[in-house]
């Protein structure tokens, strides 16, 4: 039982340049989410997903997108990557009943575009 | 507009005494409340929660308590290991429990180092 996971761990991008984020949880939680942390700010919702097929906007959706298109996957894109979308990237997951809504999370992806 | 502050950036507390970590909210729909533990490198990880119908849980050295009046919860680990040394968030949902809209709203957290 992995858990959540995310990939990849790290990536540099060029400013223009567009790359997908994967997170898989093996679960089987209905619920998954996409979260930035930047210095100061905390962890901030840009996309979530109440099931498979479903996607919905968050805190800060601009210049994101998502997909689900299997209930084990969350995919997080970024068609072309600004200097303002460095950060720390995670993936979190909650089963439908869950107790306090509790979530589980990956161990993050850090993204830096110059 | 922030609706969940921790005012402190850090703390730092000697080994086996007590650290207090607070939490203020402004939401008064606000009804769950979690900590999480964050290492660095490492996503954040569930520690302990409290609904508003209680204004206390206990969890082993960790105890959240709750005061809906004040719209202030705090964090007690006793006694402090050098272990515990991580971020620690604070998160608030309001709504219907098991609903997925009901989305956490994070604080911006607070490091605690624990002395040895």
């Amino acid at each position: 039982n992995a858990g959540v996971t995310q990939t990849p761990k790290f990536r540099v991008l060029k400013t223009g340049q567009s790359m997908t984020l994967l997170c898989a949880q093996d679960m089987n939680h209905e619920y998954m989410y996409w979260y930035r942390q930047d210095p100061g700010m905390g962890l901030r919702l840009i996309h979530y997903s109440v099931g498979e097929g479903t996607t919905a906007k968050g805190e800060v959706p601009d210049g994101y997108n998502v997909s689900r298109l299997k209930k084990q996957n969350f995919l997080l894109g970024l068609e072309s990557a600004a200097p303002s979308q460095t950060s720390v990237y995670f993936c979190a997951s909650r089963w439908l009943a869950g107790e306090y809504n509790e979530q589980f999370f990956g161990p993050g992806t850090r993204l830096t575009v110059l | 507009d922030q609706q969940v502050k921790q005012n402190s950036p850090s703390l730092s507390v000697q080994e086996g005494r007590i650290s207090i970590l607070n939490c203020d909210y402004t939401n008064s729909m606000f009804d769950y409340f979690l900590w999480y533990k964050k290492y660095p490198a490492e996503g954040p990880t569930f520690l302990i929660s409290i609904s508003s119908i209680k204004d206390k849980n206990e969890d082993g050295r960790f105890t959240v308590f709750l005061n809906k009046s004040a719209k202030h919860l705090s964090l007690h680990i006793v006694p402090s290991q050098p272990g515990d040394s991580a971020v620690y968030f604070c998160a608030a949902s309001a709504g219907r429990r098991g609903g997925a809209t009901n989305k956490l709203i994070f604080g911006t957290g607070t490091l605690l180092a624990v002395q040895p």
